[in-house]
Order: structure tokens, then sequence, then C-alpha cells
């Protein structure tokens, strides 16, 4: 099976303008989670979607948003970018939520806001 | 924050050695995975132990979880060249209606010197 798949995989953006990252799971795969990664915080939950509903959402602001279609296929989108928002997001499939279940993570997607 | 902390943060050794990391967490939890991140890219999912086991091994790798301390630790065996990467260890968190989460630590800078 082909891995998790992540475009752009990389992206260069200035402040203030918005964002969409899309995230394609594993074929079977229904859950769909998204992270951030930042030197200084390290790796941080985002949210996670299962058949197209939002599960679970991190400590994020509201400017962080996803969705995910009847495909399994998701989008995360980040509006009125900040300096911070620079980071490494990676997209992480799983056959099903919860349970003792392995997440693939996808190669990622660089973002830098200048 | 993280649940995790790794120690030691960084690790340098010569090829043949064998590398010992260690995770500790904070909250009580259902198992516990281990992962590898070569610069900067995906996470590679390396071994998953449940909490009710003290021990898994993998090829070169071997993980031992000791719930009482809330610690695991990664050993890689007879370590090559193409272990050189960054150690997550990552414990699962649940939100509402059993949805996952993995909350990570702040990793092991792995070098392997030739």
């Amino acid at each position: 099976k082909a891995g998790v798949t992540q475009t752009p995989r990389y992206l260069i953006k200035t402040r203030g303008q918005q964002v969409t990252l899309s995230c394609s799971p594993i074929s079977g795969h229904r859950s769909v989670s998204w992270y951030q990664q930042t030197p200084g915080q390290g790796l941080q939950f985002l949210f996670e979607y299962f058949s197209e509903t939002q599960r679970n959402k991190g400590n994020f602001p509201g400017r962080f948003s996803g969705r995910q279609f009847s495909n399994s296929r998701s989008e995360m989108n980040v509006s009125t970018l900040e300096l911070g928002d620079s980071a490494l997001y990676l997209c992480a499939s799983r056959y099903r939520t919860g349970g003792f279940e392995t997440q693939y993570f996808g190669p990622g997607t660089r973002l830098l806001v200048l | 924050s993280q649940q995790g902390e790794e120690d030691p943060q960084a690790l340098s050794i010569q090829e043949g050695e064998n590398a010992t990391m260690n995770c500790s967490y904070k909250t009580s939890i259902n198992n516990l995975q281990w992962y590898r991140q070569n610069s900067g890219r995906g996470l590679v999912h390396l071994i998953l132990i449940r909490s009710n086991e003290r021990e898994k091994h993998s090829g070169r790798l071997r993980v031992t979880l000791d719930t009482s301390k809330k610690s695991s630790s990664l050993l890689i065996t007879a370590s090559r060249a193409a272990d050189t990467a960054s150690y997550f260890c990552a414990t699962d968190a649940y939100g509402i209606q059993g949805a996952q989460k993995l909350v990570f630590g702040q990793g092991t800078r792995l070098t392997i010197n030739p």
C-alpha cells in the first residue's frame, strides 16, 4: 500500500496570508490526525478526524482548522498566518480511532512564514 | 506541554556500540510508542508496547516499560550510521468518543560516528 502523502512538501507564505495543506491517508484508513512540529514546542497535536468528524482537538487557536472528506482525505487550514506558525506539519493516519493502533506519518509539509 | 521527557537530549556514540534512550511520562497510559525521525522529515514508527507488557523486541530494538515508574527505555544494539536520527517516545491520550492523540516527548538526537 502507498503510504501517507502530504502536499505540498514545502511552502513559503507571508504574514496575514492563509494556507491549506492536504493529506491523503493510507488506503482504508479512516482516521487522520495532524501535528505541528517546531524546535521550541516539539510535536504537538492539532486535531483528529474520523469519518468526516473532528473527534479531538489540541490547544491551538481558532485560526487552525481542518476538515475530512468522504474519501478520508483531509485538509488543514491556517488563516492569518503568524511568524510562529512556521513549522513542519505532519499528518498521520490509522485504520480506526482508539485502541492499540499505530499511527503512520506522512513526510510532512514544511511551512515558512515570512 | 509535553507528556514525556526524554533523556538524554543528545547522544553520540561509535558505530557498533549500543545506544540507550529513556522516556518518562506523567499520566496513566494504554500504550507507549517509539518513533524515529530523520532530519526533520516524517516520523517512522518503530515499536509499540502495551501497558501490560514489560519488554518487547524488534530486530536490533529492545523496549522496556515500567508503569510503576512511568518510564520506558529504547535500546538499539550494534548501532549503524543509518541509525543517526531523532527518537521520540509517544504516549496515548484519549479525548471525547475515544478519539486518540499522541503526546510526544522532546526527543533524543542520536548521532552514530563511523
